[in-house]
């Protein structure tokens, strides 16, 4: 299985900061990286499909970046609605796997 | 636009079989160019894919839980499910069905609400 990493494992933040996540995947994946956000008691959102796909719908105060085993989530200005857990996710290889997310609370 | 929701039982013995239904609404499950698949999560932890289906039942499974799991698609009703057998209380998380897109390169855009099952006697 291609293990993932997220750094860090969680992170204070204020409105208006920049916030950078890492996934670190265990081999190669190409670009085959989506990324998620999930709020407490429900299903997780796409945010990011192919490393640096901006998900129709999703704010473009998020952006990707990355390929092959190194990948950045940036949220350039923290809103209000954006604190919550995030995933990255691989889709190169069976079985697929997340990382264990990172969780961006209030500072 | 497409909804999933999830449906079965919310409490299953050790032991016994775990069967969840999945019914897509707002377009046809064979529509497009998707798979359908089942993650789980436990209380407080983190995402696990369970397995995909495509509409001509051609399936994809995680091999931690292949010996268990099976995965059907009924294209009549709209709907795919999950059946895992041999549960104990380690299976107890909230199941999510997701639609994989292709054209997002294996991520998943659309996701069921969840569903809580509890394995317990």
């Amino acid at each position: 299985d291609i293990q993932m990493t997220q750094s860090p494992s969680s992170v204070s933040a204020s409105v208006g900061d920049r916030v950078t996540i890492t996934c670190q995947a265990s081999q190669g994946l190409s670009t085959w990286l989506a990324w998620y956000q999930q709020k407490p008691g429900k299903a997780p959102k796409l945010l990011i499909h192919g490393a640096y796909n901006l998900q129709s719908g999703v704010p473009s105060r998020f952006s990707g970046i990355g390929s092959g085993t190194d990948f950045t989530l940036t949220i350039s200005s923290l809103q209000p609605e954006d604190f919550a857990t995030y995933y990255c996710q691989q889709s190169h290889s069976f079985p697929f796997t997340f990382g264990p997310g990172t969780k961006v609370d209030i500072k | 636009q497409v909804q999933l929701q999830e449906s079965g039982p919310g409490l299953v013995k050790p032991s016994q079989t775990l069967s969840l239904t999945c019914t897509v609404s707002g377009g046809s499950i064979s529509s497009g160019s998707y798979f359908w698949s089942w993650i789980r999560q436990p209380a407080g932890k983190g995402l696990e894919w369970i397995g995909r289906i495509f509409t001509s039942g051609d399936a994809n499974y995680n091999p931690s839980l292949k010996s268990r799991v099976t995965l059907s698609v009924d294209t009549s009703r709209n709907q795919f499910s999950l059946k895992l057998d041999s549960v104990t209380a380690a299976d107890t998380a909230v199941f999510y069905c997701a639609r994989e897109a292709v054209v997002a390169g294996g991520a998943f855009d659309v996701w069921g609400q969840g569903t809580v099952v509890t394995v317990s006697s």
